[in-house]
């Protein structure tokens, strides 16, 4: 069965430092991979998808980025982290098909302080 | 640019009643998805149903039904026998091809 992993699962932050959050799948291949943020008592707003290995569409320009350097690994990257960047994130994965059920991870808390 | 509405934050239910949660949505596209997710205080997204929009029949999973009303954009979640462990934040989610758009969310309650 497929499986997969955020890691950290809280993470507190200083604004201006650097963020890292990743994301891993197990048990399929050629998966689409998402980012996503929530906000505190508000809905889902997609960050990035990914269709393929260095394949990233970014949906909300911001200061963070995201990189795909394997097939099952999903990054979340920003060089210098805003309060703004405070939030939970969430990844996510679905077969290689538009329109498809997408599975979601157990998501990250970060704190901007 | 497609938008999903739940024009209801809150709402409660008896436990072992009925509790119907609303969302519409606004999409100029006739081919696409629609999703019921749940989510509890730990905060993983769950999926509890979906709805491919050719199909006219109503999706229905164990005690979770939808009524699918493609051409009023209306895509309400019927939840019948409600247990305490249906309290949770409920999001509605249309998506065409990889761009998936969340509702605001509801918040249901069941009371004992």
């Amino acid at each position: 069965s497929q499986t997969i992993h955020q890691w950290p699962a809280t993470l507190v932050q200083p604004v201006g430092s650097p963020l890292s959050l990743e994301c891993t799948v197990e048990g399929t291949s050629n998966p689409n991979l998402y980012w996503y943020r929530q906000a505190a008592g508000r809905g889902l707003q997609l960050l990035f998808y990914s269709v393929g290995i260095g394949q990233i569409s970014s949906e909300v320009p911001q200061n963070l980025s995201a990189s795909r350097p394997q097939d099952r690994q999903f990054i979340l990257s920003s060089k210098k982290l805003l309060l703004s960047d405070s939030g939970f994130y969430l990844c996510a994965w679905s077969v290689l098909r538009g329109g498809e059920t997408q599975y979601f991870g157990p998501g990250t808390r970060l704190l901007v302080l | 640019a497609q938008t999903v509405t739940q024009s209801q934050p809150e709402m409660s239910v008896q436990e072992a009643e009925t509790v119907t949660l609303s969302c519409t949505y606004d999409t100029s596209e006739s081919d696409y998805y629609l999703f019921w997710y749940k989510q509890p205080p730990s905060r993983q997204m769950i999926l509890v149903i979906r709805q491919e929009a050719y199909k006219q029949q109503n999706a229905t999973e164990n005690r979770f039904s939808v009524n699918f009303q493609k051409a009023a954009k209306s895509f309400s979640l019927k939840i019948s026998d409600s247990q305490l462990g249906d309290a949770a934040m409920y999001f509605c989610a249309y998506i065409y091809n990889n761009d998936m758009r969340f509702g605001a969310g509801t918040r249901l309650t069941v009371k004992p």
